[in-house]
């Protein structure tokens, strides 16, 4: 089943803050985190093994808690090149496959 | 030098046509994918060959038949195509299986069915 991300859409003004969460009805073995602008391909952002882990990748972070079997991903001090369409993508030990999130789209403005 | 490229970039056909979608990746990685994205942007699995063994095939109709020839390859092939095949289809490729590793995509081949 697919994970489910909130919100559907962000709009910030620059240098604002947001959180991107997903959450999933099944047991998770890691999660991925991907944007997509318009018209291109997803770029993979990051990925978590572990419950309870963070990353972080310049001004983007993000947590995974396993036992709620969901993710949050932080973007702080957003950036105009941060505007796009962002994808959890999570993965079960069983199937070994990567299902991607409903999606959120975040709108930067000057 | 284009780690994931697919080909043709846009598809544009008719109703019944049969169409193919080459990908190749030069990363050395393992294990290929193909996606489809709809028109409401939702990224749903298709296909994933590991070292050009099938090793996924979602509810996909048989009309859609992938093919690797070797473990850089990844080709679709679409027999019949009906209206409701338009979408963009992504190729994507990872390390490998057994420990999770963030995919690389391709840039896309948007189909349109007419």
């Amino acid at each position: 089943q697919q994970p489910v991300q909130s919100p559907q859409a962000v709009i910030l003004r620059e240098g604002e803050d947001a959180v991107i969460n997903c959450s999933s009805s099944k047991a998770l073995y890691s999660v991925h985190w991907y944007r997509q602008k318009h018209g291109e391909a997803p770029v993979f952002l990051m990925i978590l093994l572990k419950g309870g882990e963070q990353k972080g990748h310049e001004k983007i972070s993000a947590s995974f808690n396993e036992k709620k079997q969901q993710s949050s991903l932080y973007l702080t001090a957003s950036q105009l090149s941060y505007s796009g369409t962002y994808f959890c993508g999570t993965e079960d030990l069983r199937t070994d496959k990567l299902i991607f999130g409903t999606g959120t789209r975040l709108q930067v403005f000057p | 030098d284009t780690a994931v490229s697919q080909t043709p970039k846009y598809l544009v056909t008719q109703m019944g046509n049969d169409k193919s979608i080459k990908c190749e990746q030069n990363l050395g990685h393992d294990t290929m994918y193909w996606y489809k994205q709809d028109s409401k942007k939702f990224l749903k699995i298709m296909f994933s060959y590991n070292n050009k063994e099938l090793i996924i095939n979602e509810t996909v109709p048989n009309r859609f038949s992938p093919k690797s020839p070797d473990k850089a390859h990844l080709n679709l092939h679409i027999n019949s195509l009906e209206l409701g095949d338009s979408a963009v289809y992504f190729c994507a490729s990872s390390l490998g299986t057994g420990r999770p590793h963030g995919y690389t995509f391709g840039s896309g081949t948007r189909l349109t069915v007419v």
